[in-house]
């Protein structure tokens, strides 16, 4: 089955110090990958995707991921922190032809000033 | 161009209620999906639905239901509400939910059940 393991629950960065989110997935297909942020009692935000191609892909506000098969790794990085980025990050796999996300368990970021 | 709209944002309901959840997907979305927070299962999904026919549905019981409209809005039901049925109800459109997919999501639905 599909799966989505985020093994950090909870990470604490100081500001202007780079930030890399785990990410690990299971699925026996081709992933599409992505990465949401949710801050407190909101929806969530996509920062970017990974469909096929280039590895490294670029999102919003700054944020980057590296997609790496070998390693069934989707792991997000930005260089510098900002305040404004605590929130809780979501990892997710789209199971293809069953339109749906599946979810990693998320993880809290926390920066410090 | 607007977002999607969920209502209401907050509810609250006794244990035995039923409860109606809207929303209404970005202009020239087909396809909505609707997902479950919670604290201890994190985000699960419920069902999907496009042009009007569930085409997936999650793990969850019968007391949960949906529907879309030719519009579509969608609705999701929940029947005889329980306590663990309190979380935050997340709505995604996307424009077909077709392969390569990019799902946006409402804000949600804050149900407390007491």
């Amino acid at each position: 089955a599909q799966s989505v393991t985020q093994p950090d629950i909870h990470i604490t960065v100081s500001e202007g110090a780079s930030l890399e989110l785990r990410c690990n997935y299971s699925y026996g297909a081709t992933p599409y990958l992505f990465w949401y942020v949710q801050s407190p009692g909101q929806g969530l935000q996509l920062l970017l995707k990974y469909f096929s191609g280039d590895t490294l892909v670029q999102g919003i506000k700054g944020f980057e991921a590296e997609f790496k098969r070998s390693q069934s790794s989707f792991n997000l990085r930005k260089p510098s922190v900002h305040w404004s980025d605590a929130a809780e990050y979501f990892c997710a796999v789209e199971v293809t032809g069953f339109q749906k996300l599946v979810f990693g368990t998320g993880t809290r970021l926390l920066v410090s000033p | 161009k607007a977002g999607v709209t969920q209502t209401p944002r907050y509810l609250i309901k006794t244990r035995g209620q039923q409860v109606t959840l809207s929303c209404s997907p970005i202009s020239g979305h087909r396809s909505v999906s609707w997902y479950q927070q919670t604290p201890g299962q994190g985000l699960q999904f419920l069902f999907e639905y496009f042009s009007e026919t569930q085409r997936n549905k999650g793990n969850f019981p019968g007391r949960f239901s949906g529907r879309q409209f030719s519009n579509s809005r969608s609705e999701m039901n929940v029947s005889t509400l329980e306590l663990g049925d309190s979380a935050l109800y997340l709505c995604a459109s996307s424009v077909d939910g077709q392969g390569v997919t990019e799902a946006f999501f409402g804000q949600g639905t804050r149900l407390t059940v007491v």
